[in-house]
């Protein structure tokens, strides 16, 4: 069965470090993987996704994640966090690009201190 | 443009009574989805509506969970009987393209007792 997993279920940064959230997948076959964030309260939204082309896909509020097939791996990254960005973040993979079989990992949750 | 909007943002109620969650998607969109958010499992996909039919009910749990969507602008989730199991964030979301991104509601969060 295809899944995600995501390694760290909690990071804790101070503001203005880098951070890097880890994302790992499980599958053979052409996969699409997208990065959701949810902040305290909220539903998700998407981050950024990756279908195919340039395996640096950056996002929405200076996040970029790296596509990695050889290691299959989707890592998302920000080279200097805000108080701001304190959430949950979802790594998510689908087998055919669309939101019918999207399958989320557990989350972790990012936490900024000042 | 005010976004999926899910009703009740809390709920409490006691084993065995009927719950009913509910949807409305963002006007235009045609596909709809139902997730439940636990810490224990993650978010889990429990059915989905294109065009306000179901397309996929195979993650509904058991025969106490049902979904209908009798217009393009509203969806409803009902539970019955509630069992304390059943405590959850549920979470609409539409989109208007099976490619196109999510769009989540706040979610409703039930606690069954």
């Amino acid at each position: 069965a295809q899944s995600v997993t995501q390694l760290d279920s909690q990071v804790p940064v101070f503001e203005e470090a880098p951070v890097e959230l880890r994302c790992n997948y499980s599958s053979s076959v052409s996969v699409y993987l997208f990065w959701y964030v949810q902040y305290p309260n909220q539903g998700l939204q998407l981050l950024l996704k990756y279908l195919s082309g340039s395996t640096l896909v950056k996002g929405i509020n200076g996040f970029e994640a790296e596509f990695n097939k050889s290691q299959t791996s989707f890592h998302l990254r920000k080279p200097s966090v805000h108080i701001s960005d304190t959430a949950e973040y979802f790594c998510a993979h689908s087998p055919q690009g669309g939101s019918e079989k999207l399958v989320f990992g557990k989350g972790t949750k990012l936490t900024v201190n000042p | 443009d005010a976004g999926v909007i899910q009703s009740p943002r809390h709920e409490v109620t006691e084993m065995g009574q009927e719950v009913t969650l509910r949807c409305k998607p963002i006007s235009g969109h045609d596909y709809l989805f139902w997730y439940r958010q636990t810490m224990m499992r993650g978010l889990e996909l429990l059915i989905y509506f294109n065009n306000n039919v179901p397309i996929d009910d195979s993650g509904m749990p058991e025969d106490r969970f049902s979904a209908k969507m009798p217009n393009a602008s509203f969806s409803t989730l009902k539970i019955q009987p509630s069992e304390p199991r059943d405590s959850a964030v549920y979470f609409c979301a539409s989109s208007s393209l099976l490619d196109s991104p999510l769009h989540f509601g706040n979610g409703t969060r039930l606690t069954v007792t």
